[in-house]
């Protein structure tokens, strides 16, 4: 089968620093992807890891480690705007890109 | 800038109906898929197509079948709709599925079923 596990809810204050953890289970394994998505909206992504260590965009950061099948997104100085969904999402050689259930991430002044 | 167009934002059905959900995207992009969004259950993939009249299931087909009858086009079909099929459903492109930062999602199509 194939999953992916990541918390349902997590809270924290403008300015601080938050990480989303997911761990998968996922047959052909290619690479992990992050997707935000705001209420109403469509998902946009944000970032993949295709190979073992951090990838940085921005004030965003994503991890991977295979050998553990973990990998998180890590949001360092938190704006209101950053309230959202974040799903993590595995692709494999099967073509097919399967997603996490979310994490809502609720900012707060 | 790359889109992915859903017909419908809202939809109303009654239960047994067919439905037709409707996607179409400008991109020339080979693959393309149908997800369906739940409230703690994520995004779940139904079907998708690498190419022009090929399908492939995803983790949940049940109750749904899939056309592509044009490049642009890939259309999801309710043959009988149920109350248990009333959800957010997402239209997804991309020119490589292996290629993550390809993937498109349209802004969805809310289905109700009553």
């Amino acid at each position: 089968g194939q999953s992916l596990e990541q918390p349902s809810e997590v809270t924290a204050v403008e300015g601080a620093i938050v990480q989303i953890n997911c761990t998968y289970q996922t047959s052909g394994f290619y690479g992990l992807s992050w997707y935000q998505q705001h209420d109403g909206g469509a998902p946009t992504f944000l970032s993949y890891n295709g190979l073992d260590g951090l990838e940085e965009t921005g004030r965003f950061s994503s991890f991977l480690s295979r050998s553990d099948s973990y990998g998180y997104l890590l949001l360092q100085e938190l704006q209101m705007k950053d309230s959202a969904s974040y799903f993590c999402a595995a692709s494999s050689n099967t073509g097919k890109l399967i997603f996490g259930q979310g994490t809502t991430l609720q900012v707060k002044p | 800038d790359v889109k992915v167009t859903q017909s419908s934002r809202y939809l109303v059905k009654r239960t047994g109906e067919k439905v037709f959900l409707e996607c179409v995207q400008d991109m020339d992009h080979e693959n393309m898929f149908w997800y369906r969004q739940d409230p703690g259950l994520g995004l779940r993939l139904i079907y998708f197509s690498y190419d022009v009249k090929m399908k492939e299931k995803g983790d949940i087909p049940e109750g749904y079948s899939v056309s592509r009858e044009k490049k642009e086009r890939f259309s999801l079909i309710l043959e009988s709709a149920s109350t248990n099929q009333t959800s957010m459903y997402l239209c997804a492109s991309t020119p490589d599925s292996l290629d993550p930062y390809g993937y498109t999602f349209g802004s969805g199509t809310r289905l109700t079923v009553v």
